[in-house]
């Protein structure tokens, strides 16, 4: 199985919304990273999580909130998003923990914060 | 600090034409390089990397990139494009440390003609 599950597919949501992305690998991957995509844009990294601990947040807002379950989980929970956080919400995984190996994505969950 | 430069937004060619999508990093120690392809609706896929050794790596789909450290440069190539090829091609670098992060380019769009 060498695939990143994330669903949903599509969300959309109010601004007094809470809502969660989720994100699922089974390649026993040791590092999980949620990117947001804006259209025609690159892929822009939020958080990093290795070995099940949180070791990059890119002074993302606290209306997003990530969570690691277990190693083969990866939560995004969202509350009172703003109309400009509407994106393409990327997972994905490597395999040893080192930020610089080879990703693997998810297809995304698309979000429309109205 | 690494960076990366994708000098062409969109490059249109004819299929069964040949194609360079260009990338130029920068970058003050050494590092790995690596192309991703995002077909529309989906998650970046890996199409090859260098990490060290032979200048030329060979990758999916028939695509191919050259090393060259005196340019700074890890330009795609492909000798025959098909219509599927269709995509957002994204060069990526990232440091030899473990703890370096993957930054991306801004992407090129490539569009094929019948």
């Amino acid at each position: 199985d060498t695939e990143v599950t994330q669903t949903p597919k599509h969300l959309v949501m109010g601004m007094t919304n809470k809502k969660s992305l989720k994100c699922e690998q089974h390649m026993g991957h040791r590092a999980m990273y949620w990117y947001k995509q804006k259209a025609k844009k690159p892929p822009e990294l939020m958080f990093v999580y290795s070995y099940e601990k949180l070791s990059i947040n890119e002074s993302v807002p606290s209306r997003f909130s990530p969570e690691c379950p277990n190693s083969s989980l990866l939560n995004l929970h969202l509350h009172a998003l703003q109309p400009e956080d509407s994106a393409l919400y990327l997972c994905a995984s490597s395999g040893q923990g080192a930020r610089n190996e080879k990703l693997f994505f998810g297809s995304g969950t698309q979000l429309s914060v109205l | 600090a690494q960076s990366v430069t994708q000098l062409d937004s969109q490059v249109p060619v004819f299929e069964e034409a040949p194609v360079e999508l260009r990338c130029n990093y920068s970058s003050s120690v050494s590092v790995y390089l690596f192309w991703y392809v995002q077909y529309p609706n989906q998650g970046l896929q890996l199409l090859l990397k260098y990490l060290s050794g032979s200048t030329l790596v060979k990758g999916i789909n028939g695509f191919e990139a050259e090393f060259n450290k005196s340019q700074t440069s890890f330009h795609l190539r492909k000798p025959s494009v098909h219509i599927s090829d269709t995509a957002e091609y994204f060069c990526a670098v990232s440091g030899y440390s473990s703890a370096s992060k993957i930054i991306f380019g801004s992407g090129t769009r490539l569009s094929i003609r019948p």
